[in-house]
């Protein structure tokens, strides 16, 4: 099983609707949760991050954190055709052991 | 502009042969991880460093050797590149334990 696991898509919304993007980890001990943009040939790029059960919302972003369940999530409001790209989930370790340890992405599609 | 700064941008080397891949950053961040990203395979953790003058393996780190002097500086170095080795390899940096990691822009390797 893999540390962190995401449904490769790719994921189509048509614009303005609701993206939800899912990602479920391995390792109960985890404590930092980050969802990542990459677009096509370039390098991620921070989106959120999350620390506690809940959600978290920035813009049209919210993330959302259910540590029991060892589940994360991230929904883009209103998405937009900038918002196509591929989304990486990363999960982070406890301690002096920092490991950042990503997904596989999802990759979201919306359309006109 | 502060960050994170890769060398080469892309490289073509013939098998067998060593090349060091540069990573530097100026953010005086404590971690450092050198990643490659392969289609399908998401981005995978090659070695990282929490803090100067120590390293450890990721999930993928046969073939691959890197160090730490100080605190700016992360090279990776294939001793006896192969095929295998054509990726993107991408270097980041954390600032701490539970922190959100920044991406340098990237290094396309093509070993032939």
């Amino acid at each position: 099983q893999k540390e962190v696991e995401q449904n490769s898509g790719p994921l189509s919304v048509p614009e303005g609707a609701i993206a939800s993007l899912n990602c479920t980890y391995s390792d109960r001990v985890s404590q930092s949760f980050f969802w990542y943009r990459q677009y096509s040939g370039k390098s991620p790029e921070l989106i959120m991050s999350i620390y506690s059960n809940g959600d978290k919302e920035d813009g049209r972003f919210t993330a959302q954190l259910n540590k029991a369940s060892q589940y994360v999530s991230l929904l883009i409001r209103d998405s937009q055709p900038s918002d196509s790209a591929t989304y990486l989930c990363a999960v982070k370790g406890t301690g002096t052991a920092s490991k950042l340890t990503f997904g596989t992405g999802t990759r979201l599609q919306v359309t006109l | 502009i502060a960050g994170i700064t890769q060398a080469p941008t892309s490289q073509i080397l013939a098998a067998g042969r060593r090349m060091t891949l540069r990573c530097t950053q100026d953010m005086r961040h404590n971690a450092m991880y050198w990643y490659r990203q392969d289609l399908g395979l998401g981005l995978r953790l090659i070695h990282y460093s929490n803090t100067a003058g120590t390293t450890g393996k990721g999930e993928v780190p046969d073939g691959y050797s890197v160090s730490r002097a100080n605190t700016d500086d992360f090279p990776l170095t294939l001793a006896s590149a192969v095929p295998s080795q054509t990726s993107v390899y991408f270097c980041a940096s954390s600032a701490g334990a539970r922190t959100e990691a920044f991406f340098g822009q990237g290094t396309r390797l093509t070993v032939v």
